[in-house]
């Protein structure tokens, strides 16, 4: 089982839509969890950080559920600027593993 | 804040030649430095983790003598690809960890990413 997985998408939503996407990870251990979104040949950025109560920035929120070892992200509204892949990183110690991405394109 | 450079951000070079990628943390120390490598419509991969003035930990599957990691500095870290081969044509993407993380309203755990390297390998 690979340690970070993600729905596998793609996911083709209409502006205006609300997106879901889910992450799992396997290693109990783990610390800190991430979404970043990376554009089409560029590197990662930052989107937010997933903390254990749930946060939310704008249109995104982030949900963590250290039982069930899953994180979540949410976007309303979705901008034709959301579409990118995004990646569910999850940390312990000094090792970031990132998983494989979900590809999400808004259409006009 | 936060930014991370790399150099060069695009190269091609012929097989059996070495390439040398630059990785600099312009305005914060970073002990800790990440190499990543990206092939297309694939996730980053870690190559290895690269702390100031030891050597580096290299992922499994990762040669260490081909992939040179040098992290002399507190905020230069530099990857040479030697004897490269076309199958090393990849997106090398570097990473840093701020040495003052965890104070103030710095992350302990976040990771800033350079912009990347394309390397092609003809």
């Amino acid at each position: 089982r690979k340690e970070v997985e993600q729905d596998p998408g793609p996911f083709n939503v209409p502006e205006g839509a609300t997106v879901a996407f889910n992450c799992t990870y396997s290693n109990s251990a783990s610390q800190s969890f991430f979404w970043y979104r990376q554009d089409c040949r560029k590197e990662p950025k930052l989107l937010m950080s997933v903390y254990s109560s749930g946060n939310e920035d704008g249109r995104f929120t982030a949900q963590l559920n250290r039982a069930s070892q899953y994180i979540s992200l949410l976007i309303r509204d979705s901008k034709l600027s959301d579409s990118a892949t995004y990646l569910c990183v999850v940390n312990y110690g000094q090792n970031f593993v990132f998983g494989p991405g979900t590809r999400l394109s808004v259409l006009p | 804040g936060a930014v991370v450079s790399q150099h060069p951000s695009r190269v091609i070079c012929k097989s059996g030649t070495s390439v040398k990628i630059e990785c600099r943390s312009l305005d914060f120390q970073a002990t800790t430095m990440f190499w990543y490598r990206q092939f297309p419509k694939q996730s980053l991969m870690l190559m290895a983790t690269s702390n100031e003035g030891s050597k580096a930990t290299y992922e499994q599957g990762v040669e260490k003598d081909k992939f040179l990691i040098n992290h002399a500095s507190l905020t230069l870290s530099t990857l040479t690809v030697t004897s490269a081969h076309p199958e090393d044509s990849s997106f090398y993407i570097c990473s840093a960890r701020d040495r003052e993380g965890g104070q103030g309203s710095k992350s302990l755990y976040e990771q800033y990413f350079g912009p990347g390297t394309r390397l092609t390998v003809t």
